[in-house]
């Protein structure tokens, strides 16, 4: 079976403009959850969607978005790019909830700001 | 909120060594716990988790962590490293009326060989 599909594997940005990330999970799986990965600040949660919904999300100002599609796809949107959005981004699914299941994740995209 | 705190941040040690990786969390209700992996250029991989009964859990290649709820703990144990084990090891937690995983900071291990 496929594991979670992100694309793309790196991109690179200037100041000021947006991005759009993809993750494709497992397929069953109804919960993504998103994360930044950098190296001050380790892993931190962004938000995840269940079912096309947002049911959480973390401590991040409005400029990070998301959405989940009725496939279970989702796509997470950085608008305004700041020099401190530099980060791994990443996406994990399981198949039910996130409180009582294991979440398997993507290798990442490797997001940098000039 | 939850947080989770893990005190070593680089660890070396010589291979057949035995290895003790804290966690530590604070949270007032129930929580369930994880112990991910992160090997050099691959994505994050379980190696374990605690929902409920028997606090001591194994997981894979020889990983193994202990519950102690009364030390908010789930301190992450391997009787003999590998070479093979280097790689950033992430302790995890999530209440169980939540949706939120919180991640601590990792810990680098390093074996040599």
């Amino acid at each position: 079976k496929a594991g979670v599909t992100q694309t793309p594997r790196y991109l690179i940005k200037t100041r000021g403009q947006q991005v759009t990330l993809s993750c494709s999970p497992i397929s069953g799986h109804r919960s993504v959850s998103w994360y930044q990965q950098t190296p001050g600040q380790g892993l931190q949660f962004l938000f995840e969607y269940f079912s096309e919904t947002q049911r959480n999300k973390g401590n991040f100002p409005g400029r990070f978005s998301g959405r989940q599609f009725s496939n279970s796809r989702s796509e997470m949107n950085v608008s305004t790019l700041e020099l401190g959005d530099s980060a791994l981004y990443l996406c994990a699914s399981s198949l039910e909830g996130v409180e009582n299941q294991p979440q398997h994740f993507g290798d990442g995209t490797r997001l940098s700001i000039l | 909120a939850q947080s989770v705190s893990q005190h070593n941040h680089h660890v070396i040690l010589s291979e057949a060594a035995s290895l003790e990786l804290g966690c530590n969390y604070s949270y007032g209700g129930t929580v369930n716990l994880f112990w991910y992996v992160q090997y050099p250029g691959q994505h994050l991989q379980l190696l374990l988790k605690y929902f409920s009964g028997d606090p001591l859990v194994k997981g894979i290649k020889g990983f193994e962590a202990e519950f102690i709820k009364s030390k908010f703990s789930f301190n992450l144990r391997k009787p003999s490293v590998q070479w093979s084990d280097t790689a950033e090891y992430f302790c995890a937690v999530i209440p169980i009326a939540g949706n939120m995983l919180t991640f601590g900071g990792g810990t680098r291990l390093m074996v040599k060989p």
